[in-house]
């Protein structure tokens, strides 16, 4: 079975800075994809950003970036030039390639939030 | 807007009662994901369903059973309410089963089930 970590409950940065977050993930499978999704304050849920395990270079969409470690099994979230509306709980997810379902295993995320 | 929809918003009940959550998918969209996220929680898969069959289950409880109908809207049936059953339930559709191509989920706003 896979289960999907996030070890940092609270995380904070001030705005235009750069915040990181962690995801630690625990797999078998070879053919796979990561997920960071955000959950603002409207419990609407959002995705950020996607990564497909086949491909080496890691993704990025405007100023959110990924670190994707296969080896590693570690998929982390790097925010830039962070704004206030970044505030948010952030949710790491993992789905499997194939196999009959395009279910969804979620992290328990990490709260982030966003100072002037 | 994802264009999911869910009905109710926001519902109030006592234990032991039952109730039902609703679910559109978007328009096209063959596949419906249902997720519990109790307080500050990831999300939970419960159940998938493809084309009205029932296409993989997670941690659903025998308390709660789902369907997907002809015009493909979706309904969980909670019933025998618990007070730890107080949640938020998501309801996500995608086009396909899951059987390789990506296929994203959109999720809806949620509803807010709260056991007294």
């Amino acid at each position: 079975a896979q289960t999907v970590t996030q070890s940092q409950p609270e995380m904070s940065v001030q705005e235009a800075e750069t915040v990181t977050l962690s995801c630690t993930y625990d797999t078998s499978e070879n053919n796979y994809y990561l997920f960071w999704y955000k959950q603002p304050p409207s419990r609407q849920m959002i995705l950020v950003i996607r990564q497909e395990a086949y491909k080496q270079q890691n993704a990025t969409e405007n100023r959110f970036s990924v670190n994707f470690q296969k080896a590693a099994k570690s998929f982390s979230l790097k925010i830039s030039d962070s704004q206030l509306g970044d505030t948010a709980m952030y949710f790491c997810a993992f789905m499997k390639h194939g196999g009959g379902t395009d279910k969804l295993i979620f992290g328990t995320g990490t709260r982030l939030q966003v100072f002037p | 807007d994802s264009g999911v929809t869910q009905t109710p918003k926001h519902l109030i009940t006592a234990t032991g009662q039952r109730v039902t959550l609703r679910c559109s998918p978007r328009s096209g969209d063959l596949s419906v994901y249902w997720y519990q996220q109790s307080l500050d929680q990831g999300l939970q898969f419960l159940i998938q369903y493809y084309n009205g069959e029932e296409r993989a289950k997670g941690n659903i409880l025998e308390r709660f059973s789902a369907q997907q109908f002809p015009d493909l809207h979706s309904e969980l049936n909670l019933s025998s309410l618990e007070l730890g059953d107080s949640a938020l339930y998501f309801c996500a559709s995608s086009v396909g089963p899951g059987l390789g191509a990506y296929n994203e989920q959109f999720f809806g706003p949620g509803t807010r089930l709260t056991v007294l």
